[in-house]
């Protein structure tokens, strides 16, 4: 079965840092690009973060660039975006996606992991 | 970078009924244009891709059309398992991006 699980989500004071994980199973995770896609409470979706196959490319939307950093263990099957300098913005449900390649739409989603930033 | 909008935001219709929800992008994306179904506390399911390809496993009363700047999706006959919120994506250009969602309720 192809899945995604992510896991790190977790409360957090406005500053601090957090790295979330995104386990992968069931397809050949170095072949695909990986994706980072976030949802406030309510909200809608919004394009975080994105890294190639090999890791030799990412990409950061503007509102998470300079503090987050997408990373991939392709050995361990493992995506992974740290984040640092935490904001109340930055509170969401964070999900690790799998791309169709060539039209990047997002065939596979984990079920996602909460994010809390409040003091 | 593009803007999506779709319309209308919110829907009000009964099972059975055919709907149709719409997505505008700010430029031309070609058929780069995806639908997603999400429902509370879930994550986004893919239903179409490129405009109007059927997602492997998606029931076929879903279908999409579209090209260049103006896309929509139609539910034939609604089922009760569809009330759910339907975003597009269009995935021409880095950074991909979402319309702001559409919310299907029961009438």
């Amino acid at each position: 079965e192809v899945q995604l699980v992510e896991s790190g989500g977790g409360l957090v004071q406005p500053g601090g840092s957090l790295r979330l994980s995104c386990s992968a199973s069931g397809f050949t995770f170095s072949s695909y690009a990986m994706h980072w896609v976030r949802q406030a409470p309510g909200k809608g979706l919004e394009y975080v973060s994105a890294i190639s196959s090999n890791g030799g490319s990412t990409y950061y939307a503007d509102s998470v660039k300079g503090r987050f950093t997408i990373s991939r263990d392709n050995s361990k099957n493992t995506l992974y975006l740290q984040m640092s300098s935490l904001r109340a913005e930055d509170t969401a449900v964070y999900y690790c996606v799998k791309g169709i390649p060539g039209i990047d739409a997002f065939d596979i989603w984990g079920q996602g992991t909460m994010v809390t930033v409040s003091s | 970078d593009i803007q999506m909008t779709q319309s209308p935001s919110s829907l009000s219709a009964s099972v059975g009924d055919r709907v149709t929800i719409t997505c505008r992008a700010s430029q031309s994306i070609s058929s780069y244009l995806n639908w997603y179904q999400q429902k509370p506390g879930k994550a986004p399911k893919l239903l179409i891709y490129a405009a109007s390809s059927l997602q492997s496993g998606v029931p076929s009363r879903f279908s999409g059309s579209g090209s260049g700047t103006d896309f929509t999706l139609t539910i034939s006959s609604l089922q009760p398992e569809d009330f759910a919120t339907y975003y597009c994506q269009q995935s021409y250009s880095t950074p991909c991006s979402f319309g702001q969602g559409t919310k299907l309720e029961i009438k």
